[in-house]
Protein backbone atom coordinates (compact mmCIF):
# COMPACT_ATOMS: atom_id res chain seq x y z
CA UNK A 1 0.00 0.00 0.00
CA UNK A 2 0.83 3.64 -0.70
CA UNK A 3 2.98 5.33 1.97
CA UNK A 4 4.21 9.09 2.83
CA UNK A 5 7.58 9.11 5.43
CA UNK A 6 8.40 12.43 6.80
CA UNK A 7 12.41 13.32 7.70
CA UNK A 8 12.73 14.33 10.68
CA UNK A 9 10.59 13.36 13.03
CA UNK A 10 11.55 16.02 15.15
CA UNK A 11 13.57 19.19 14.97
CA UNK A 12 14.84 22.01 17.48
CA UNK A 13 16.14 25.23 16.05
CA UNK A 14 16.90 27.96 17.40
CA UNK A 15 14.72 30.93 16.80
CA UNK A 16 16.17 32.75 13.27
CA UNK A 17 17.45 29.12 12.07
CA UNK A 18 16.21 27.53 8.87
CA UNK A 19 14.13 24.58 8.65
CA UNK A 20 13.50 21.88 6.58
CA UNK A 21 11.36 18.75 6.24
CA UNK A 22 11.23 16.08 3.76
CA UNK A 23 8.56 13.89 2.53
CA UNK A 24 8.76 10.72 0.33
CA UNK A 25 5.88 8.62 -1.05
CA UNK A 26 5.67 4.86 -2.03
CA UNK A 27 4.22 5.39 -5.33
CA UNK A 28 3.99 8.85 -7.50
CA UNK A 29 1.46 10.99 -6.17
CA UNK A 30 -1.04 12.97 -8.16
CA UNK A 31 -0.81 16.31 -5.38
CA UNK A 32 0.31 16.70 -2.80
CA UNK A 33 -0.58 18.77 0.31
CA UNK A 34 0.90 20.73 3.22
CA UNK A 35 -1.02 20.99 7.13
CA UNK A 36 0.16 22.75 10.03
CA UNK A 37 -1.05 21.67 13.21
CA UNK A 38 -0.24 23.49 16.16
CA UNK A 39 -0.21 21.41 19.84
CA UNK A 40 -3.81 20.44 20.62
CA UNK A 41 -5.11 21.94 17.34
CA UNK A 42 -6.06 20.32 14.36
CA UNK A 43 -4.40 20.37 10.80
CA UNK A 44 -4.28 23.57 9.36
CA UNK A 45 -4.24 23.43 5.06
CA UNK A 46 -0.72 25.42 3.81
CA UNK A 47 -0.55 24.40 0.46
CA UNK A 48 -0.84 22.39 -2.50
CA UNK A 49 1.50 21.21 -5.15
CA UNK A 50 -0.04 19.59 -8.22
CA UNK A 51 2.87 20.26 -11.04
CA UNK A 52 5.85 18.47 -11.32
CA UNK A 53 8.89 20.60 -10.38
CA UNK A 54 6.97 22.80 -9.10
CA UNK A 55 7.88 25.53 -6.10
CA UNK A 56 5.74 28.14 -4.28
CA UNK A 57 6.21 30.48 -1.55
CA UNK A 58 4.22 32.03 1.20
CA UNK A 59 6.25 34.86 2.76
CA UNK A 60 9.41 32.36 4.73
CA UNK A 61 7.61 29.39 3.62
CA UNK A 62 9.40 27.37 0.15
CA UNK A 63 7.42 24.45 -0.90
CA UNK A 64 8.86 21.85 -3.38
CA UNK A 65 7.36 19.12 -5.41
CA UNK A 66 9.85 16.74 -6.63
CA UNK A 67 10.26 15.97 -10.69
CA UNK A 68 9.26 12.07 -10.04
CA UNK A 69 6.29 13.49 -8.33
CA UNK A 70 7.12 11.39 -5.41
CA UNK A 71 8.52 13.96 -3.29
CA UNK A 72 8.26 17.40 -1.50
CA UNK A 73 10.04 19.45 0.90
CA UNK A 74 8.96 22.43 2.90
CA UNK A 75 11.59 25.43 3.79
CA UNK A 76 11.45 27.98 6.47
CA UNK A 77 13.89 30.56 6.50
CA UNK A 78 14.67 32.69 9.54
CA UNK A 79 12.32 30.55 11.76
CA UNK A 80 9.92 32.75 14.50
CA UNK A 81 7.99 30.87 17.69
CA UNK A 82 5.08 31.47 15.93
CA UNK A 83 6.18 28.20 13.41
CA UNK A 84 5.88 25.98 16.26
CA UNK A 85 3.93 23.30 15.35
CA UNK A 86 4.06 19.84 13.41
CA UNK A 87 4.34 19.78 9.89
CA UNK A 88 2.49 17.17 7.32
CA UNK A 89 2.99 16.60 3.46
CA UNK A 90 -0.21 14.40 2.59
CA UNK A 91 -0.33 12.98 -0.59
CA UNK A 92 -3.16 11.71 -3.15
CA UNK A 93 -2.24 9.00 -4.85
CA UNK A 94 -3.50 9.29 -9.03
CA UNK A 95 -6.89 8.23 -9.28
CA UNK A 96 -7.06 7.60 -5.55
CA UNK A 97 -9.84 9.80 -2.92
CA UNK A 98 -8.05 9.56 0.12
CA UNK A 99 -5.07 11.83 1.28
CA UNK A 100 -2.16 9.53 2.74
CA UNK A 101 -0.87 12.01 5.39
CA UNK A 102 3.16 11.55 6.20
CA UNK A 103 4.62 10.60 9.48
CA UNK A 104 4.68 14.85 10.41
CA UNK A 105 7.58 16.96 11.41
CA UNK A 106 7.35 18.06 15.25
CA UNK A 107 9.04 21.31 15.20
CA UNK A 108 10.60 23.38 18.28
CA UNK A 109 11.89 26.81 17.78
CA UNK A 110 14.09 28.48 20.95
CA UNK A 111 13.81 31.52 21.71
CA UNK B 1 -18.00 31.75 7.86
CA UNK B 2 -18.90 28.90 10.22
CA UNK B 3 -15.84 26.29 10.03
CA UNK B 4 -16.30 22.76 10.67
CA UNK B 5 -17.85 21.50 14.17
CA UNK B 6 -17.49 18.39 15.82
CA UNK B 7 -19.53 16.83 18.75
CA UNK B 8 -18.77 15.70 20.80
CA UNK B 9 -15.47 17.61 21.90
CA UNK B 10 -14.64 14.45 24.31
CA UNK B 11 -16.61 11.55 24.69
CA UNK B 12 -15.48 8.64 27.49
CA UNK B 13 -16.79 5.46 27.14
CA UNK B 14 -16.82 1.73 28.28
CA UNK B 15 -15.78 -0.68 26.36
CA UNK B 16 -18.19 -2.78 24.67
CA UNK B 17 -20.31 0.11 24.13
CA UNK B 18 -21.41 1.84 21.20
CA UNK B 19 -20.31 5.64 20.61
CA UNK B 20 -21.75 8.19 17.93
CA UNK B 21 -19.57 11.14 16.89
CA UNK B 22 -21.47 13.56 14.98
CA UNK B 23 -19.07 16.32 12.15
CA UNK B 24 -21.02 19.58 10.86
CA UNK B 25 -18.89 20.11 7.27
CA UNK B 26 -18.91 24.04 5.90
CA UNK B 27 -21.88 25.12 4.02
CA UNK B 28 -21.67 24.06 0.50
CA UNK B 29 -18.64 21.60 0.97
CA UNK B 30 -19.53 18.05 -1.23
CA UNK B 31 -17.03 16.31 0.06
CA UNK B 32 -16.86 14.99 3.81
CA UNK B 33 -13.86 12.94 4.95
CA UNK B 34 -13.04 11.10 8.52
CA UNK B 35 -9.84 10.60 9.73
CA UNK B 36 -8.30 9.10 13.14
CA UNK B 37 -5.39 10.34 14.92
CA UNK B 38 -3.37 8.74 17.73
CA UNK B 39 -0.90 10.67 19.73
CA UNK B 40 2.09 11.33 17.82
CA UNK B 41 1.31 10.49 14.41
CA UNK B 42 -0.26 11.48 11.41
CA UNK B 43 -3.94 11.62 10.49
CA UNK B 44 -5.39 8.06 9.42
CA UNK B 45 -7.94 8.10 6.73
CA UNK B 46 -11.00 6.48 7.63
CA UNK B 47 -13.61 7.03 4.62
CA UNK B 48 -14.46 9.84 2.48
CA UNK B 49 -18.24 10.78 1.59
CA UNK B 50 -19.12 12.53 -2.04
CA UNK B 51 -22.28 14.22 -1.62
CA UNK B 52 -24.47 11.46 0.32
CA UNK B 53 -22.41 8.55 -0.69
CA UNK B 54 -19.62 6.54 0.94
CA UNK B 55 -17.16 7.08 -1.88
CA UNK B 56 -13.83 4.84 -0.64
CA UNK B 57 -14.60 3.66 2.64
CA UNK B 58 -11.11 1.84 2.58
CA UNK B 59 -9.82 3.36 5.40
CA UNK B 60 -12.75 1.86 7.90
CA UNK B 61 -10.54 -0.92 10.60
CA UNK B 62 -13.45 -3.27 10.49
CA UNK B 63 -17.21 -4.08 10.31
CA UNK B 64 -17.46 -2.21 13.90
CA UNK B 65 -17.44 1.07 11.96
CA UNK B 66 -19.89 2.79 10.28
CA UNK B 67 -20.61 6.32 8.99
CA UNK B 68 -23.42 7.99 7.08
CA UNK B 69 -24.12 10.96 5.35
CA UNK B 70 -28.05 10.73 4.94
CA UNK B 71 -28.60 14.28 3.73
CA UNK B 72 -25.28 15.32 2.03
CA UNK B 73 -24.32 17.46 5.03
CA UNK B 74 -23.77 16.27 8.39
CA UNK B 75 -21.98 13.00 9.14
CA UNK B 76 -21.85 10.80 11.64
CA UNK B 77 -19.35 8.24 12.39
CA UNK B 78 -20.59 5.00 14.35
CA UNK B 79 -18.30 2.70 16.33
CA UNK B 80 -20.33 -0.46 17.90
CA UNK B 81 -18.83 -2.68 20.91
CA UNK B 82 -15.84 0.14 20.97
CA UNK B 83 -12.20 -1.59 22.17
CA UNK B 84 -9.22 0.33 24.01
CA UNK B 85 -7.77 0.43 20.87
CA UNK B 86 -10.34 2.53 19.20
CA UNK B 87 -9.02 5.23 21.71
CA UNK B 88 -7.98 8.40 19.68
CA UNK B 89 -8.60 11.66 18.24
CA UNK B 90 -11.54 11.31 15.52
CA UNK B 91 -11.26 14.21 13.15
CA UNK B 92 -13.62 15.17 10.26
CA UNK B 93 -13.00 17.58 7.44
CA UNK B 94 -14.76 18.87 4.29
CA UNK B 95 -13.83 20.11 1.26
CA UNK B 96 -15.20 21.84 -2.16
CA UNK B 97 -14.56 18.64 -4.09
CA UNK B 98 -12.30 15.88 -4.47
CA UNK B 99 -8.69 16.91 -4.83
CA UNK B 100 -9.11 20.60 -3.31
CA UNK B 101 -7.66 21.69 0.20
CA UNK B 102 -9.14 20.39 3.38
CA UNK B 103 -10.84 22.18 6.20
CA UNK B 104 -10.25 20.13 9.48
CA UNK B 105 -12.39 20.58 12.53
CA UNK B 106 -11.34 20.59 15.80
CA UNK B 107 -12.02 17.03 16.47
CA UNK B 108 -13.41 14.39 19.26
CA UNK B 109 -11.04 12.65 21.70
CA UNK B 110 -12.37 9.50 22.27
CA UNK B 111 -11.27 7.48 25.30
CA UNK B 112 -12.21 4.09 25.73
CA UNK B 113 -12.10 2.66 29.18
Amino acid sequence: GQQVMQIPQYQHVQEGEDFTTYCNSSTTLSNIQWYKQRPGGHPVFLIQLVKSGEVKKQKRLTFQFGEAKKNSSLHITATQTTDVGTYFCAGQGTGANNLFFGTGTRLTVIP
Amino acid sequence: GAGVSQTPSNKVTEKGKYVELRCDPISGHTALYWYRQSLGQGPEFLIYFQGTGAADDSGLPNDRFFAVRPEGSVSTLKIQRTERGDSAVYLCASSPGFSYEQYFGPGTRLTVT
